[in-house]
């Protein structure tokens, strides 16, 4: 159990676009998801906490307009990044928790690119 | 604020020694849990064990082993006889009352045969 999906496992796009990535509780219910970032040999960091139903709370740092998430439901969650730059380049990676749990089951990411 | 501390960034062994890889935490929650993740170059999060701070028992898994010491703030990794499928990013995380994973910068441990 407490499988979490990722949509793309990979993106390129040019320079100016918007990207959405998806992420999917399989199968059980998550109150937060939580997305990161890693960029290449360094460590995973928080971009944002979202419960569902209201709106993601941002890490110092993140802009709140450039990343949009959105968590509808109790099973998906998005992260738009829009007007994407080359310094967007980078694996993003979700997890989805619920409130009962400390433990968070992550997905197995999104590796974009932006020409 | 809470805070981890991975100090060996790359070590390198022959395959069949002994690897310790080193975790350090800060933390003012009185609970809190403490877990270990492995990242292969494919990028996803193999999770490999959870510590919640009330458990200092030290914990075997096969090779692996974890050794948990609160008056030290440590919970460092072992991995017995190592194998080149070893080769990986390691991340020490905590979580406390907030919820947050913070992740330690994490070691690269090569394996050569």
């Amino acid at each position: 159990g407490a499988v979490v999906s990722q949509h793309p496992s990979w993106v390129i796009c040019k320079s100016g676009t918007s990207v959405k990535i998806e992420c999917r509780s399989l199968d059980f219910q998550a109150t937060t998801m939580f997305w990161y970032r890693q960029f290449p040999k360094q460590s995973l960091m928080l971009m944002a906490t979202s419960n569902e139903g209201s709106k993601a709370t941002y890490e110092q740092g993140v802009e709140k307009d450039k990343f949009l998430i959105n968590h509808a439901s109790l099973t998906l969650s998005t992260l738009t990044v829009t007007s994407a730059h080359p310094e967007d380049s980078s694996f993003y990676i979700c997890s989805a928790t619920h409130f009962r749990d400390h433990e968070q089951f992550f997905g197995p990411g999104t590796r974009l690119t932006v020409l | 604020a809470q805070k981890v501390t991975q100090a060996q960034t790359e070590i390198s062994v022959v395959e069949k020694e002994d690897v310790t890889l080193d975790c350090v935490y800060e933390t003012r929650d009185t609970t809190y849990y403490l877990f270990w993740y492995k990242q292969p170059p494919s990028g996803e999060l193999v999770f490999l064990i959870r510590r919640n701070s009330f458990d200092e028992q030290n914990e075997i898994s096969g090779r692996y082993s974890w050794n948990f010491q609160k008056s030290t703030s440590s919970f460092n990794f072992t991995i017995t006889a190592s194998q080149v499928v070893d080769s990986a990013v390691y991340f020490c995380a905590l979580t406390g009352s907030a919820r947050q994973l913070t992740f330690g910068s994490g070691t690269q441990l090569t394996v050569l045969p």
